[in-house]
């Protein structure tokens, strides 16, 4: 079935290093979704990825959408230890309609 | 505006029992799904509701089951259940069904099954 990879399971920084996870698909993905979870939290909507190429920014993360539309990658600058928590992409299930195929996240924990 | 909310917040049950949650959307959004979230697996769709009507099932056993109601509120029921059903039980609410729609999560039902 659709599956949607994600790398790398966890991340340890220093605040003010950058840190880049990255989610790869083996089809094409139709749009990507990525999502923050703070530890405890439920999972909140960043950003929205539709077409081929597309790179949005907010504040110091940068979002980007594959040419081939099978990866995407979130880079954050100058990590800051708020931005501790995991981060999930998700693409919509080709078969469930509208159901989102969530990557297992990856774990991002920054030391000060 | 008020947030989806989900009750109850934790739940402690044993095998073999059932196990109803609950979940009011955001005001206005109209569409509700349900993911159950594990160490293991990760986020894993259960279903999706829209106008009390279910639009789309995960792969999970028949023991899971939901309903909509008139007023978009919507529960989730387990029945018999395995040590196994212990997860984070998130509800999410959108406008409408739609592949651009984003979702709203509430905090969760954190059931145990001992």
């Amino acid at each position: 079935g659709q599956q949607v990879m994600q790398i790398p399971q966890y991340q340890h920084v220093q605040e003010g290093e950058d840190f880049t996870t990255y989610c790869n698909s083996s089809t094409t993905l139709s749009n990507i979704q990525w999502y923050k979870q703070r530890p405890g939290g439920h999972p909140v909507f960043l950003i929205q990825l539709v077409k081929s190429g597309e790179v949005k920014k907010q504040k110091r993360l940068t979002f980007q959408f594959g040419e081939a539309k099978k990866n995407s990658s979130l880079h954050i600058t100058a990590t800051q230890t708020t931005d501790v928590g995991t981060y999930f992409c998700a693409d919509r299930d080709g078969q469930a309609g509208t159901a989102l195929i969530f990557g297992k996240g990856t774990t991002l924990s920054v030391s000060s | 505006k008020a947030g989806v909310t989900q009750t109850p917040r934790y739940l402690i049950k044993t095998r073999g029992q059932q196990v109803t949650l609950s979940c009011s959307p955001i005001s206005g959004h109209r569409s509700v799904s349900w993911y159950q979230q594990t160490p293991g697996q990760g986020l894993q769709f259960l279903f999706e509701y829209f106008s009390e009507t279910q639009r789309n099932k995960g792969n999970f056993p028949g023991r899971f089951s939901g309903r909509q109601f008139s007023n978009s509120r919507s529960e989730m029921n387990v029945s018999t259940l395995e040590l196994g059903d212990s997860a984070l039980y998130l509800c999410a609410s959108s406008l409408r069904p739609g592949p651009n729609e984003k979702l709203f999560f509430g905090s969760g039902t954190q059931l145990s099954v001992l």
